[in-house]
């Protein structure tokens, strides 16, 4: 297994601004993820983040919008830009410890006023 | 288009009882399937999974079962206690279908055991 924490926990925020997550390991793992979980609904990936490359972002999701950095195996941030309330969610980073298995950070809790 | 569904969106069992929780899926190229659960104010924790190779799979109390050919798959918790109060997500992958890592949802299941 991997320890996750993210920070902030939770935030609340004015629209109009932008705000970084930052999601950190207790090991070196090769891929890393955000999903996002919106109100009442499941967790829809965002991006994967592989050390190296460019993030790779799902259908629906931009990186001007999501920018997300990978400096090292054992660290990300993704930070929502231009926030809106329409990106209230909980955003949440996991790592794959094994082949398809993904462990979880706590997440954090983003409201946009 | 959701590709993983539960449609029971809670469930409630006394506590000593069985716990199924269901899942369906459309996507024939998934090969991976996993469970999740979820506390309020926590990440989702790992459960169970199974691979498409294999019909069933236990851990403990956990075990999920897998119908191919039905598309669907369950997770059978027994006995069941308070402490498994949560939402259980179903995931699924499916690297042949090229989606290397990447996990899609269900809408969860709201497990709800009463002592």
């Amino acid at each position: 297994s991997a320890v996750i924490s993210q920070k902030p926990s939770r935030d609340i925020c004015q629209r109009g601004t932008s705000l970084t997550i930052q999601c950190q390991v207790d090991s070196q793992v090769t891929m890393m993820f955000w999903y996002r979980q919106q109100p009442g609904q499941s967790l829809t990936l965002i991006a994967t983040a592989n050390q190296g490359s460019e993030a790779t972002y799902e259908s629906g999701f931009v990186i001007d919008k999501f920018p997300i950095s990978r400096p090292n195996l054992t660290f990300s941030t993704l930070t929502v830009s231009n926030m809106s309330p329409e990106d209230s969610s909980i955003y949440l980073c996991s790592v794959e410890v094994r082949a398809y298995e993904q462990y979880f950070g706590p997440g954090t809790r983003l409201t946009v006023t | 288009d959701q590709q993983v569904k539960q449609n029971s969106p809670s469930l409630s069992v006394q506590e000593g009882r069985i716990s199924i929780l269901n899942c369906d899926y459309t996507n024939s190229m998934f090969d991976y399937f996993l469970w999740y659960k979820k506390y309020p104010a926590e990440g989702p924790t790992f459960l169970i999974s199974i691979s498409s190779i294999k019909d069933k799979n236990e851990d403990g109390r956990f075990t999920v079962f897998l119908n191919k050919s039905a598309k669907h798959l369950s997770l059978h918790i027994v006995p069941s206690q308070p402490g498994d109060s949560a939402v259980y997500f179903c995931a699924a992958s499916g690297v042949s279908s090229g989606n290397t890592g990447k996990l899609i949802f269900g809408q969860g299941t709201t497990l709800q055991v009463k002592p």
